[in-house]
């Protein structure tokens, strides 16, 4: 079964511009969860998805924005990219509920805002 | 053990001995327990989870124990390989944080070098 795969792999953007990130999830996982990782914050939940909605939502300003498809793959869009964006972005899926099933990660997206 | 600030704890090991990695919870709520090893560049893989309702789970070269009591998670690595050097993340399904039951909360990590 393959796994997570993210696209595109690494992005170089400068601020003010706007990006969208790629994530398609295991084949049969309905629920993404997105999560940027800095060297000084670790990972930090920034949504998740089950069946096109929404479920939960960290603490991140409105310019981080993701959406759902009918065939689970996911999205997610930064809007007027500010320095402090560059991180790696990480798609992980799971069946239905990440607190409860196994959630598996992809390789990331390494965003780098000049 | 858990990093509460920008540094991550480090571990050192000699290749062939065993590693145990800690990890202090902080929901006595969290009933589920995942391990996470994260090499440089990749995305973290899955190692290992663990429910509440067990004290102890072994995988392939590797033990999680749980000690509820003390809220406390450990990850023993037997014979550790130049290979396992890497981050290791705890990770824990806190019910409370936010009134959600959809999201994990990860720790800061743990740094395992091994030396051959």
């Amino acid at each position: 079964k393959a796994g997570v795969t993210q696209t595109p792999r690494y992005l170089i953007k400068t601020r003010g511009q706007q990006v969208t990130l790629s994530c398609s999830p295991i084949s049969g996982h309905r629920s993404v969860s997105w999560y940027q990782q800095t060297p000084g914050q670790g990972l930090q939940f920034l949504f998740e998805y089950f069946s096109e909605t929404q479920r939960n939502k960290g603490n991140f300003p409105g310019r981080f924005s993701g959406r759902q498809f009918s065939n689970s793959r996911s999205e997610m869009n930064v809007s007027t990219l500010e320095l402090g964006d560059s991180a790696l972005y990480l798609c992980a899926s799971s069946l239905e509920k990440p607190s409860t099933d196994t959630q598996y990660f992809g390789p990331g997206t390494r965003l780098t805002v000049l | 053990g858990e990093s509460v600030g920008l540094h991550l704890p480090t571990l050192s090991v000699q290749e062939g001995d065993n590693s145990i990695i800690n990890c202090a919870y902080s929901n006595s709520a969290s009933d589920y327990f995942i391990w996470y090893k994260q090499e440089s560049g990749k995305g973290p893989q899955f190692i290992i989870d663990i429910r509440s309702n067990m004290d102890k789970r072994q995988g392939q070269r590797v033990t999680v124990l749980l000690n509820k009591t003390v809220k406390h998670l450990s990850l023993q690595i037997a014979a550790t390989q130049p290979g396992d050097s890497a981050v290791y993340f705890c990770a824990e399904n806190d019910w409370y944080s936010g009134g959600s039951n959809y999201k994990l909360t990860f720790g800061k990590g743990t740094l395992l070098t091994v030396n051959p």
